[in-house]
């Protein structure tokens, strides 16, 4: 069975310039979860799907985020435009259902922001 | 206060020695405890999952949650080279089944010694 897959890996950019996230979660998963990891942090909740509509999104901070989900497969995250405390990894998890499904995390993209 | 505290470590054991990795947390209404294994540039990956308190042990692993404490616990018996990664635990409420969103902890970065 193939992971959740994420692209970039790696992304530098300049503070103020945009940049998007894409993921891809396993095969049959309904609920898509990003997750912001500063170094030394655990992650923290940005938004959680199921399917294609928002579950929770309280701790996305969205006058500079956003997320879609479009057909209720892939998702992108986007930043616009990014701050220097952006810098972090952005982890893409999938699971089965909501409830206490596992959360399957993908590798995660690494952001620098300059 | 952190809903979540983590000893962030270093911890670094020689190998085959026993590993004690902890968690308190303050919310009394988190229901899910789970340990999460991450190695570097890696998405963590669930290594055990207790729900409510008592034991629960997988080969080497063994999870501990105290509830009237606050306090859980990952025990690694025969400690490896290849246990060496960041340990993150995290917890839910399971808000009545609608999300599971996990509050983690800092994580614990753990060197097994050769």
């Amino acid at each position: 069975e193939a992971g959740v897959a994420q692209s970039p890996r790696y992304k530098i950019i300049e503070k103020r310039q945009s940049v998007a996230f894409w993921c891809n979660p396993i095969s049959g998963h309904a609920t898509l979860y990003w997750y912001q990891q500063i170094l030394g942090q655990g992650p923290k909740l940005l938004i959680q799907f199921q399917n294609n509509g928002v579950v929770d999104d309280s701790q996305l901070p969205k006058d500079r985020f956003s997320a879609e989900r479009l057909k209720g497969v892939d998702s992108t995250l986007k930043i616009q435009p990014a701050k220097l405390e952006d810098s972090a990894v952005y982890l893409c998890a999938s699971s089965l259902r909501v409830g206490t499904d596992t959360q399957y995390f993908g590798p995660g993209t690494r952001l620098t922001v300059l | 206060q952190k809903e979540v505290e983590q000893d962030p470590g270093p911890l670094s054991v020689p190998e085959g020695a026993i590993v004690s990795l902890n968690c308190t947390y303050s919310n009394s209404a988190f229901q899910y405890f789970m340990w999460y294994r991450q190695y570097s540039r890696k998405g963590p990956e669930l290594l055990m999952y207790t729900y409510s308190s008592g034991n629960k042990e997988d080969g080497r692993f063994t999870a501990q949650v105290d509830k009237s404490s606050k306090y859980i616990s990952l025990f690694i018996r025969d400690s490896q080279p290849s246990d060496s990664a960041t340990y993150l635990c995290a917890m839910s409420m399971n808000y009545g089944g609608a999300t599971n969103k996990l509050i983690f902890g800092t994580g614990t970065l753990l060197a097994v010694q050769p």
